[in-house]
């Protein structure tokens, strides 16, 4: 089976830079995906990692290391838009499993 | 512009009444899904399918059906069997393998309510 953990709730000040962890148990394993979703929303994608290291996608970075079964979201220059709950997703074939979400609160 | 499209936005269902989600996709993809939310519970899959006339159940698939007759179109009764059944439900869909299989799209989502 698969299973994803991270933290339930993040604060952070505008314009900082925060970090969302996602550790996996994952019996097989192809990548790591990430999305954001706003209160009453839908969620929407963000990244992929299917190989390790850093993926930068303007303020927004993830990172995977496979041998830890580790990954982050690293959003930078946060502005009060950023406030939404984040989920991490893993894949093995299809379909994808996710995390519980982050709860992530942007304040001034 | 290309996307998923559910409905009702917002559906109320009194106990022991089946209700029906519509999903529709115009994005030519193969795979489509449907999740359910629940408050700090994340996306729980219900059912999904990869291809036409083939579905597979999902982690939480009892008290709920599904058909898939056209690529796409993937509607979900939620049936008076499934015993909680207020939830958001959310509708996706893929494209085809490497990084378009890890890509979900999201419909706007249903949110039902039982009376």
């Amino acid at each position: 089976g698969q299973s994803l953990e991270q933290p339930s709730e993040v604060t952070a000040v505008e314009g900082a830079i925060v970090q969302i962890n996602c550790t996996y148990q994952t019996s097989g394993f192809y990548g790591l995906s990430w999305y954001q979703q706003h209160d009453g929303g839908a969620p929407t994608f963000l990244s992929y990692n299917a190989l390790d290291g850093l993926e930068e996608t303007g303020r927004f970075s993830s990172f995977l290391s496979r041998s830890d079964s580790y990954g982050y979201l690293l959003l930078q220059e946060l502005q009060m838009k950023d406030s939404a709950s984040y989920f991490c997703a893993s894949s093995k074939d299809t379909p994808l499993v996710f995390g519980k979400g982050t709860r992530l609160s942007v304040i001034a | 512009d290309g996307g998923i499209t559910q409905s009702p936005k917002y559906l109320f269902r009194k106990e022991g009444q089946n209700v029906t989600l519509s999903c529709e996709q115009n994005l030519n993809h193969d795979a489509m899904y449907w999740y359910r939310q629940d408050p700090g519970q994340g996306l729980r899959l219900i059912y999904y399918s990869q291809i036409v006339n083939d579905f597979q159940k999902g982690d939480i698939a009892e008290g709920y059906s599904v058909s898939r007759e056209k690529k796409e179109s993937f509607p979900l009764t939620v049936t008076s069997a499934q015993k909680n059944p207020t939830a958001f439900y959310l509708c996706a869909s893929t494209g085809q393998g490497g990084r378009g299989a890890n890509v979900l799209t999201f419909g706007a989502g249903s949110r039902l309510t039982v009376l």
